[in-house]
């Protein structure tokens, strides 16, 4: 099994509707983080959170939500989706080490499409 | 101009031969940086860490980082079909920040048999 997981991995839907997507991990790091893959732009970081109760903005958040429901789940909302979210959305996962590389743990991706 | 600039390609090449990738930046800060490969449908996984200028050996993997130029490279020696993949680079000022990570867009590279 993957050590992060990813739900669902691909998604239809359209303009307006709710969209949540889930991540669990098994690598018991405390640092989780969405990111959005998209051509041409690359990966960019839209929330990221360091423990249970912390939750920060990153790069693009306006128009996504987060959940931190534990330390393995963390969840990125679309309240009202739209088309320019279509993007490859990816959950990753860090810890501490020494030296600390903040090496990412990437889940598979999961593919949503607005229509 | 973007912060940092990688050319995506895609590259071609036959298998066994040696492959070059690369990226360039503009910010002097950077100490840490690192090559990320994804395969098709996958995420990224780490693949090679550098700290600041030099070269690190993996295998058949070599990071190199000249700081005086700002570009840092990866070589892919006897390259293999299994290493066809989008290479991402990525920098930082800070060690183990994500949250000021820099990404490429990724090198796409196809190792044919």
């Amino acid at each position: 099994d993957a050590d992060v997981t990813q739900t669902p991995r691909n998604r239809i839907t359209k303009t307006g509707k709710r969209i949540m997507l889930e991540c669990s991990q098994t690598k018991g790091h405390d640092r989780m983080y969405w990111y959005r893959q998209d051509p041409g732009l690359g990966l960019r970081l839209i929330y990221y959170s360091f423990d249970v109760k912390d939750i920060n903005k990153g790069e693009i958040s306006d128009g996504y939500s987060v959940s931190r429901q534990a330390q393995a789940k963390f969840s990125l909302s679309l309240e009202s989706a739209i088309p320019n979210q279509t993007a490859l959305y990816f959950c990753a996962t860090s810890e501490l080490t020494t030296p600390n590389t903040g090496e990412l743990f990437f889940g598979e991706g999961s593919r949503l499409t607005v229509l | 101009q973007k912060e940092v600039e990688q050319d995506p390609g895609p590259l071609s090449v036959p298998e066994g031969a040696i492959v070059s990738l690369n990226c360039t930046y503009s910010n002097s800060a950077f100490q840490y940086f690192m090559w990320y490969r994804q395969y098709s449908r996958k995420g990224p996984e780490l693949l090679m860490y550098t700290y600041s200028s030099g070269n690190k050996e993996d295998g058949r993997f070599t990071a190199q980082v000249d700081k005086s130029s700002k570009y840092i490279s990866l070589f892919i020696r006897d390259s293999q079909p299994s290493d066809s993949a989008t290479y991402l680079c990525a920098m930082s000022a800070e060690g183990g920040n994500n949250r000021k990570l820099i990404w490429g867009l990724g090198t796409s590279l196809a190792v044919n048999p």
